[in-house]
């Protein structure tokens, strides 16, 4: 059975710094690319990023958002991936889903809440 | 980047059939994939690549493109199917992008 569980979410101050991680088991991580999807309350899903596999070279790209604020890495040895967030805006307040994409289907966790208020 | 449009909500009793378009200039290019989510829940994948059904999704679930539109089909609609529906594409880049998403109400 496919599990990824995601971790690291809280509240944080604006222009303040948070690690999210996810760790995956019953799947092909090394793989897989590694996406991370965001949801404000009552609002629709938003793509913030992706990190391909070796086979990509680990080719990344990250929504306009996000850019230079957001990095995305992963340990291939620990089935684990992170969400680096720096310089932490109120409007990135969400629940943050990590998304294990291979062969055409993905594979969602159950999301954790980041606060950004002061 | 580019946009996908969905309706905001569909509506049908239990029984009927409903049906989610999800539109946008790249669909003729690219792979449309579809995503139920209940309240409180992480968005679940129901079909890939236009109109594959990933296991462990009931039949009942369907997709059909045609042109810049695709659609979702849930035959027979029951009451554990009310839920948000979104629809998902990605460009050459592998830059994905949602649609809006639509709310499916069980009369």
């Amino acid at each position: 059975e496919v599990q990824l569980v995601e971790s690291g979410g809280g509240l944080v101050q604006p222009g303040g710094s948070l690690k999210l991680s996810c760790a995956a088991s019953g799947f092909s991580f090394s793989g897989s690319a590694v996406h991370w999807v965001r949801q404000a309350s009552g609002k629709g899903l938003e793509w913030i990023g992706r990190l391909g596999s070796k086979a990509t070279t680990y080719a990344t790209s990250y929504a306009g958002p996000v850019k230079g604020r957001f990095t995305i890495s992963r340990d291939d040895s620990k089935n684990t991936a992170s969400l680096q967030m720096n310089s932490l805006k109120t409007e990135d307040t969400a629940i943050y889903y990590c998304v294990l994409y291979d062969n055409s289907v993905d594979y969602w966790g159950q999301g954790t809440l980041v606060t950004v208020s002061s | 980047s580019y946009e996908l449009t969905q309706p905001p909500s569909v509506s049908v009793s239990p029984g009927q059939t409903a049906r989610i378009t999800c539109s946008g200039d790249a669909l003729s290019k690219q792979y449309v994939y579809w995503y139920q989510q209940r309240p409180g829940q992480a968005p679940v994948l129901v079909i890939y690549e236009d109109s594959e059904r990933p296991s462990g999704i009931p039949g009942r679930f369907s997709g059909s493109t045609s042109g810049t539109t695709v659609t979702l089909t849930i035959s027979g609609v029951q009451a554990e199917d009310e839920a948000d529906y979104y629809c998902r594409s990605a460009d050459s880049s592998g830059t994905w992008v949602f649609g809006g998403g639509t709310k499916l109400t069980i009369l």
